[in-house]
């Protein structure tokens, strides 16, 4: 079966300090990957996604960047993080290729920007 | 553009009352998915139901089941007898086939059942 894992669960950061968040999928191969971001009480906002290694589609560019090294390995990062980049960050794959195809979460990473 | 939009910020419903969650979406393909999922405050995400633009029925998973009236792009959640375990956010979600690997959500709509 397939499981997702994402890290840090927690994380506090000082503003202008840089940022690793790391996704890895298990069970299946070349899954669509994303990034998404929920502030406090808000909707979730695509922040990237990936459909294979090296390609990355980004929706919300700001200071963010996302990399894809393996096929099962998605990374959000920031070299100098904003206070407006706290939230809670979901990492989610799905199978490509039809749209019946639901995403699967993995279970968030919260970063506070201090 | 915003196309997945949820009216409903928050809602009251007493317990074991049927519960409508409304969705509305702008797409101009014909073919396209929506979603709903259930986000409880322990943060994961859960997915309920899925309705795809072709299919004739509307679709349904044991007490949730999905309002969709084409010609006015909605796509409504209705969950039958709600109990306290469904309080929790629910997220409405789109892709686009032309899109089809991008897949956005609602704003959310908060929902509490009460005892």
């Amino acid at each position: 079966s397939q499981t997702i894992h994402q890290w840090p669960a927690t994380l506090v950061q000082p503003v202008g300090s840089p940022l690793s968040l790391e996704c890895t999928v298990e069970g299946t191969s070349n899954p669509n990957l994303y990034w998404y971001r929920q502030a406090a009480g808000r909707g979730l906002q695509l922040l990237f996604y990936s459909v294979g290694i090296g390609q990355i589609s980004s929706e919300v560019p700001q200071n963010l960047s996302a990399s894809r090294p393996q096929d099962r390995q998605f990374i959000l990062s920031s070299k100098k993080l904003l206070l407006s980049d706290s939230g809670f960050y979901l990492c989610a794959w799905s199978v490509g290729g039809s749209g019946a195809n639901v995403l699967t979460f993995g279970a968030g990473s919260r970063l506070t920007v201090l | 553009a915003q196309k997945i939009t949820q009216t409903q910020p928050g809602m009251f419903v007493q317990e074991k009352e049927a519960v409508t969650l409304d969705c509305t979406y702008d797409t101009s393909d014909p073919s396209y998915g929506l979603f709903w999922y259930k986000q409880p405050s322990s943060g994961e995400m859960i997915f309920l139901i899925y309705q795809g633009s072709y299919d004739q029925q509307n679709a349904t998973e044991g007490r949730y089941s999905l309002n969709f009236q084409k010609a006015r792009k909605s796509a409504n959640l209705v969950i039958s007898a709600s109990q306290l375990g469904d309080s929790a956010m629910y997220f409405c979600a789109m892709r686009e086939a032309e899109r089809d690997d991008k897949i956005i959500f609602g704003k959310g709509t908060r929902l509490h059942i009460l005892p």
